[in-house]
């Protein structure tokens, strides 16, 4: 069965605590994958598309790279304000694909 | 100059109620979605339609149905409703060409009672 994975499922950190959080996936036919950030009772907001093993894409203090198996979101020195929920989604399959969504991590950041 | 806006952001109804959410979008994009978020945060996609296709997840019931006045609406009609449809639901929409990148809308929180 196709699956986005992603772990954990929760994480806390101290202000400028590197870490990373995994999104693995088990489908045919990759054509993409995504990383939104959700803060509470807003919508996702996009942040990365890595398209083909190998891929590397940054923005701020974020990082997200991508396998053949799995991808990472890299946080660098967090802050507070990085505090959210971390979704992945993966878009594979032929014609329009299919596009599913993992269960996010819930990153929390304390001062 | 809000990208994606659903109405209402809040909706408290009746089992067995008809009831309709609205989305619009003002980037010009091609595409648009509609997204369920249920209790666990679990993202799941119910449609995708342009001005020429809709492809709908066949695990949705036909009580959902979703109705596209022009290229910058689609909304969302929810007939005889359940308390089992309680959930966050979200529009999304597409620009042609851009791959994937889907832009969200804030959600409208629908329960049930």
């Amino acid at each position: 069965e196709d699956q986005v994975t992603q772990s954990p499922e929760a994480l806390r950190l101290q202000e400028g605590e590197s870490s990373s959080l995994n999104c693995s996936y088990t489908v045919s036919g990759l054509r993409g994958l995504f990383w939104y950030r959700q803060d509470p009772g807003k919508g996702p907001e996009f942040l990365f598309t890595l398209y083909s093993a190998g891929e590397e894409k940054e923005k701020e203090r974020l990082k997200a790279t991508l396998t053949k198996k799995e991808s990472f979101l890299h946080i660098t020195a967090p802050k507070p304000e990085d505090s959210a929920t971390y979704l992945c989604a993966v878009h594979y399959g032929g014609s329009q694909g299919n596009l599913i969504f993992g269960k996010g991590t819930k990153l929390s950041v304390k001062p | 100059d809000t990208a994606v806006s659903q109405t209402p952001k809040y909706l408290v109804t009746q089992m067995g109620n008809d009831k309709s959410i609205k989305c619009e979008q003002n980037l010009g994009h091609d595409t648009m979605y509609w997204y369920k978020q249920d209790s666990k945060k679990f993202l799941k996609i119910m449609f995708s339609y342009n001005n020429k296709e809709l492809i709908i997840n066949e695990t949705v019931p036909n009580r959902f149905s979703p109705k596209s006045p022009d290229k910058a609406h689609l909304n969302l009609h929810i007939n005889s409703l359940e308390l089992g449809d309680s959930a966050v639901y979200f529009c999304a929409s597409r620009p042609r060409g851009l791959k994937e990148t889907q832009y969200f809308g804030p959600g409208t929180r629908l329960l049930v009672l």
